[in-house]
């Protein structure tokens, strides 16, 4: 049972245009969500993240939107550049039993063309 | 500098063969985690702890063990049991359950 979805496995944009990137959850006991982005035979690198509370966090380029009702989140990146190219995790955490552990999405691959 | 670090990079075994992963952190971060990716899986919990002598098992714990004798290292054993131990392993840590998780840069296991 996939609780954290991201069905979009690739994206391709063209450098300098928005890059939007999609999540879906199914526990509406998340509360809180993040994304990490992770380049070939690397570790992931936390990105940005929102609190369940929030509707939007923005850091610099990068934008996530948090829509509770839907259970859906979005990463926003404007202006894309081609060092945005790598694989974008999101990914929710809920405390359960005293536990705070991560649940990770497939990822989505972004391209960015120069 | 401040760290999680995982060795090695690249570890090959034969198959039948135990071997253990090793991930230290000196960021004093209480909790540490495993993490197994596999191509369009994401990332999968396969064990975590939130202290030292204590972890709990993730989704995928069978065939693996860890241990947490100190704060700073959590090593993960990947035994004969797993049935498909090929993959690209992950630890991570954070400050307690409750902060983002910073990750270390991963060993690739190839059992032949």
């Amino acid at each position: 049972d996939q609780q954290v979805k991201q069905n979009s496995p690739s994206l391709s944009v063209q450098e300098g245009r928005i890059s939007i990137l999609n999540c879906d959850y199914t526990n509406s006991m998340f509360d809180y969500f993040l994304w990490y982005k992770k380049y070939p035979a690397e570790g992931p690198t936390f990105l940005i993240s929102i609190s369940s509370i929030k509707d939007k966090n923005e850091d610099g380029r990068f934008t996530v939107f948090l829509n509770k009702s839907a259970k859906h989140l979005s990463l926003h990146i404007v202006p894309s550049q081609p060092g945005d190219s790598a694989v974008y995790f999101c990914a929710a955490r809920f405390f359960s039993s005293n536990t705070g552990k991560l649940i990770f999405g497939q990822g989505t691959t972004l391209q960015v063309k120069p | 500098d401040g760290g999680i670090t995982q060795s090695p990079k690249y570890l090959f075994r034969k198959e039948g063969q135990n071997v253990t992963l090793s991930c230290e952190q000196n960021l004093n971060h209480d909790a540490m985690y495993w993490y197994r990716q596999d191509p369009g899986q994401g990332l999968r919990l396969i064990y975590y702890s939130q202290i030292v002598n204590d972890f709990q098992k993730g989704d995928i714990a069978e065939g693996y063990s860890v241990s947490r004798e100190k704060k700073e290292s959590f090593p993960l054993t990947v035994t004969s049991a797993q049935k498909n131990p090929t993959a690209f392993y992950l630890c991570a840590s954070s400050i307690r359950d409750t902060d983002e998780a910073f990750f270390g840069q991963g060993t690739r296991l190839t059992v032949v």
